[in-house]
């Protein structure tokens, strides 16, 4: 059973273009969290899904960015019109459900995003 | 709302035994995961605790107080490799059930 999966690993886009960031969950795992991390700083919380439905988008910024998780395929997160701001590692994790035994989360190697 | 506090940093001596705390006051509360971070590296998951109690994996331990809204991680017999920052983190209870993070807490593992 293949871990959480999270490509590309390294993104560089320019101010202003679109930056693409694909988590592929653990088999069995409908539940999906995305983070973002700066530098010797936490992991932020910015959106949980589930399959077809976002949860919980509290985190992310209302601009700019957006999320999903559709019925076939892997989660993404899309940051449109990228600022230097936006440099970070996006982390990904996953778990096959919220309540009681069973519902550990497990992170992927996360996206280093580089604006330049 | 929720808060979820842990000590910034620590140091200990290898081959001691160390206890990293964590307090926690969310809406609700459906489970508290322990992770270790490496700088530069993903989170590996240690522990996950959702009943009152002591779990064993090794090494490693973790205790829940729902009551007191309190956990710790307590490292046995500490080598340098376990120099890292753990994370303290919360499953919150109420419809949301997001995933919330302390800051963490350094550790360094000195001779």
């Amino acid at each position: 059973n293949a871990g959480v999966m999270q490509n590309p690993r390294h993104l560089v886009r320019r101010r202003g273009q679109e930056a693409r960031l694909r988590c592929s969950p653990m088999k069995g795992h409908s539940h999906v969290y995305w983070y973002r991390q700066l530098p010797e700083e936490g992991l932020k919380f910015m959106v949980y899904l589930q399959k077809e439905n976002i949860i919980d988008e509290s985190g992310m910024p209302k601009e700019r960015f957006s999320a999903e998780f559709p019925k076939e395929g892997p989660s993404i997160l899309r940051i449109q019109q990228v600022v230097r701001g936006d440099s970070a590692a996006y982390f990904c994790a996953s778990s096959p459900k919220v309540q009681g035994a069973g519902a550990e989360a497990f992170f992927g190697q996360g996206t280093r995003l580089t604006v330049v | 709302g929720q808060n979820i506090d842990q000590p910034t940093e620590m140091t200990a001596t290898e081959g001691a035994i160390v206890q990293i705390n964590c307090t926690y006051q969310t809406s609700g509360f459906n489970g508290l995961f322990w992770y270790q971070q490496h700088a530069g590296e993903a989170p590996t998951f240690l522990s996950y605790n959702v009943l009152d109690g002591l779990e064993e994996k090794g090494r490693f331990s973790s205790f829940l107080s729902r009551s007191k809204g309190y956990s710790y991680l307590l490292l046995k017999e500490l080598q340098m490799k376990d120099s890292a920052s753990y994370l303290c983190a919360v499953r919150r209870g109420d419809s949301s059930y997001k995933l919330i993070f302390g800051s963490g807490t350094r550790l360094l593992v000195r001779p």
